[in-house]
């Protein structure tokens, strides 16, 4: 089965733009992720697919200032323009025919 | 806009059984997707449980499939969650949630079960 990797936390100043890495397991490569934020206290909420090809698909409560991209085993989530309400934990998910899995999550601090 | 609301007790002692309902308004469990349930224990990451598809089939995380049933009310448009066995390592934010095309696109708010005496 799937295994996605993320990095433990991430930090970039206001107004500036980060870059968010989830990575697939060997075997998994051309895998979609999706990628769900959630803000402290709160429940996840659904941003955006990311597919093999780069390609994205955002869900309609992702801001503009989000995209993704894919190189290889790796989906990526972009934050433009850095905002306070950014400060999140982003936790990519894929899936197969039988099972559903998260990866460990990454705590991104705008400073 | 398809809403997703769980319920059920907050507090459930050792050993016994942790049960979970999840109403679903604005789609119907009976037309498409999977009916999935997600924990997230105090501090930590999501782990998923299970999952229900709309045709009754379902999934089960190997880690928890012993312990783990996952059901569907049609009449209700609801589904729920039952394990068994629970400790204090269930203790955790339950969620439930919709997935169409794959992924989850919706979340319920979430419900906290404690285990404990």
């Amino acid at each position: 089965q799937p295994v996605v990797t993320q990095s433990s936390s991430a930090s970039a100043s206001l107004g500036s733009s980060v870059k968010l890495t989830c990575t697939l397991s060997s075997g998994h490569s051309t895998y979609i992720i999706a990628w769900h934020q959630q803000q402290p206290g709160k429940a996840p909420r659904y941003l955006m697919k990311v597919e093999g090809s780069g390609s994205y698909n955002k869900g309609s409560g992702a801001p503009d200032r989000f995209s993704g991209s894919s190189s290889g085993s790796d989906r990526y989530l972009t934050i433009s323009n850095l905002q306070f309400e950014d400060e999140a934990d982003y936790y990519c998910e894929t899936w197969d025919s039988t099972t559903r899995v998260f990866g460990g999550g990454t705590k991104l601090t705008v400073l | 806009q398809v809403q997703l609301q769980e319920s059920g007790p907050g507090l459930v002692e050792p050993s016994g059984t942790l049960s979970l309902n999840c109403a679903v308004s604005g789609g119907s469990i009976s037309s498409t997707g999977w009916w999935s349930w997600v924990r997230q224990p105090p501090g930590k990451g999501l782990e998923w449980i299970g999952e229900i598809y709309h045709s009754g089939s379902t999934s089960y995380n190997p880690s928890l499939k012993s312990r783990v049933t996952i059901s569907a009310d049609k009449s209700k448009n609801q589904f729920s969650l039952r394990l068994t066995s629970v400790t204090a390592a269930d203790t955790a934010v339950f969620y439930c949630a919709r997935a169409v095309g794959g992924s989850i696109d919706f979340w319920g708010q979430g419900t906290l079960v404690t285990v404990s005496s």
